[in-house]
């Protein structure tokens, strides 16, 4: 019974290539995030979405697009990846885009680019 | 800009010890604050959440205060144990998260 879970948990794939990782809340929660956590531990928001809507658009280059189904699933598409994109994706959820409720992440996704 | 510091970046402290973890934001214009610990190779786990309207919230030995006026808060744990050995990461809210740096606590047996 998960509350947030992300598909696959590692990912290694070569320069150039495309790739997807998916996300899953099954707590009911209106919004959804993607995060990215460099080599140094820095975490960095990336997307927020809200019910399907994107609210939050971070400077991120336009080969990442992150779609949302429906309001339970957001998923992150990586064009062409680079090296530089190797990093551990976090998705999270919380009630609401309000800013009063707490934020739930998942487990990550460790992307290796060589 | 909002921009977070968290000081000590790492600690080392015998088991049984009280410590705190310090939390500075420059934009007191947050709706909350939110504490979390993040384990070796795992996710973030929630610890306390504490509404901008707050000065404190507790779990357990976790304590976590919030000072919005000087863009301050501090974790408090009490009696550490060998398990709390994690980074420890804030997050205040504006109209996003804005994380810090974190602070590596390790706590010997």
């Amino acid at each position: 019974d998960t509350a947030v879970s992300q598909t696959p948990k590692y990912l290694v794939t070569q320069m150039g290539n495309d790739k997807s990782i998916k996300c899953e809340q099954n707590l009911g929660h209106d919004t959804m995030y993607w995060y990215k956590q460099d080599s140094k531990k820095f975490l960095k928001i990336m997307f927020s979405y809200n019910n399907k809507e994107l609210i939050i658009n971070e400077t991120v280059p336009n080969r990442f697009s992150p779609k949302s189904p429906d309001k339970a699933h957001l998923n992150l598409h990586i064009n062409s990846l680079e090296l530089g994109d190797s990093a551990v994706y976090f998705c999270a959820s919380s009630q609401d885009s309000t800013g009063a409720g707490e934020q739930f992440f998942g487990p990550g996704t460790r992307l290796t680019v060589l | 800009k909002q921009e977070v510091t968290q000081i000590p970046a790492a600690l080392s402290v015998p088991e049984g010890e009280n410590l705190v973890l310090n939390c500075s934001f420059t934009d007191s214009a947050i709706y909350n604050l939110q504490w979390f610990r993040q384990d070796p190779g795992k996710g973030l786990t929630s610890l306390l959440l504490i509404q901008s309207s707050q000065r404190e919230q507790t779990s357990g030995r976790l304590n976590a205060s919030l000072d919005k006026s000087s863009g301050r808060s501090t974790l408090y744990i009490a009696a550490s144990q060998p398990g709390d050995s994690a980074t420890y990461l804030c997050a205040p809210r504006g109209y996003k998260y804005i994380f810090g740096t974190g602070t590596r606590l390790k706590v010997l047996a």
